[in-house]
C-alpha cells in the first residue's frame, strides 16, 4: 500500500526566506505526483505535476523535484510571501487508472 | 467553465437522515473521486469511478453509496448518518490514463452529522 509522508506538519518562516517542503512515498514506482495548495476553508488547487519520467518542473516561484529512487520529492519556494500562507498537499499515483494517494500536508505561515 | 462543481456547500443533519451529495464536471474527464478530509487525517478516498456506470471501493467507503449514471455526475449518498460522517468532502475529477494531466477538485462541501 502506497503511504506518503509530509515533514515537517507545519512550518513558520519570515518573509522572503526560500524554503523546501518535503514529501516521501514508499511505492517508487510511481505514475506521477501532484502538489496542491488549499487555503483555509477552501478547496485545493493544483501547483504542478511531474510525470514518472520528470525530474522536476516550475511555474513561478516553485519548483518541484522528483527522485523516484529515493521516493523523494520536493517543493522549493523562493522569496517566500505572506500570500504563500497554505497548507501543501504531496499526492501520488501508482497507474493511470489508479487513484492520487494524499500526504497529510505542510502547513506554511509566512510572516511579513 | 465551471471545472468541477459540487453541491451542496453546507449542510446540518440529524442523525439518521438520509442525504445525497452532487459533484458535476465539464471536462468531459472520464474518472472521478470522492474524499472526505478530517483534521489529523488527511484526504482519504471514498468511492472512485472510471466511467459511466462503474464505481469503486476506496479506503473508507462503509456507510456510503455512489453512483455514475451520466458521465459528467457522481453523486455520493449517505442512507443514514453518523457523526463520524461530519467532515468535509471533496470530489474531484481527472483524465483516463494520462500522465500528463492531474486532478481538478471542487470547492468541497461541509457537513455536520448531529
Amino acid at each position: 500500500k502506497q503511504e506518503v509522508t509530509q515533514i515537517p506538519a507545519a512550518l513558520s518562516v519570515p518573509e522572503g526566506e526560500n524554503l523546501v517542503l518535503n514529501c516521501s512515498f514508499t511505492d517508487s514506482a510511481i505514475y506521477n505526483l501532484q502538489w496542491f495548495r488549499q487555503d483555509p476553508g477552501k478547496g485545493l488547487t493544483s501547483l504542478l505535476l511531474i510525470q514518472s519520467s520528470q525530474r522536476e518542473q516550475t511555474s513561478g516561484r516553485l519548483n518541484a523535484s522528483l527522485d523516484k529512487s529515493s521516493g523523494r520529492s520536493t517543493l522549493y519556494i523562493a522569496a517566500s510571501q505572506p500570500g504563500d500562507s497554505a497548507t501543501y498537499l504531496c499526492a501520488v499515483r501508482l497507474s493511470g487508472n489508479t487513484p492520487l494517494v494524499f500526504g497529510k500536508g505542510t502547513r506554511l505561515s509566512v510572516i511579513a | 467553465n465551471a471545472g468541477v462543481t459540487q453541491t451542496p456547500k453546507f449542510r446540518v443533519l440529524k442523525t439518521g437522515q438520509s442525504m445525497t451529495l452532487l459533484c458535476a464536471q465539464d471536462m468531459n474527464h472520464e474518472y472521478m473521486y470522492w474524499y472526505r478530509q478530517d483534521p489529523g487525517m488527511g484526504l482519504r478516498l471514498i468511492h472512485y469511478s472510471v466511467g459511466e456506470g462503474t464505481t469503486a471501493k476506496g479506503e473508507v467507503p462503509d456507510g456510503y453509496n455512489v453512483s455514475r449514471l451520466k458521465k459528467q455526475n457522481f453523486l455520493l449518498g449517505l442512507e443514514s448518518a453518523a457523526p463520524s460522517q461530519t467532515s468535509v468532502y471533496f470530489c474531484a475529477s481527472s483524465y483516463a490514463g494520462s500522465s500528463i494531466y492531474g486532478y481538478t477538485f471542487g470547492s468541497g462541501t461541509r457537513l455536520t452529522v448531529v
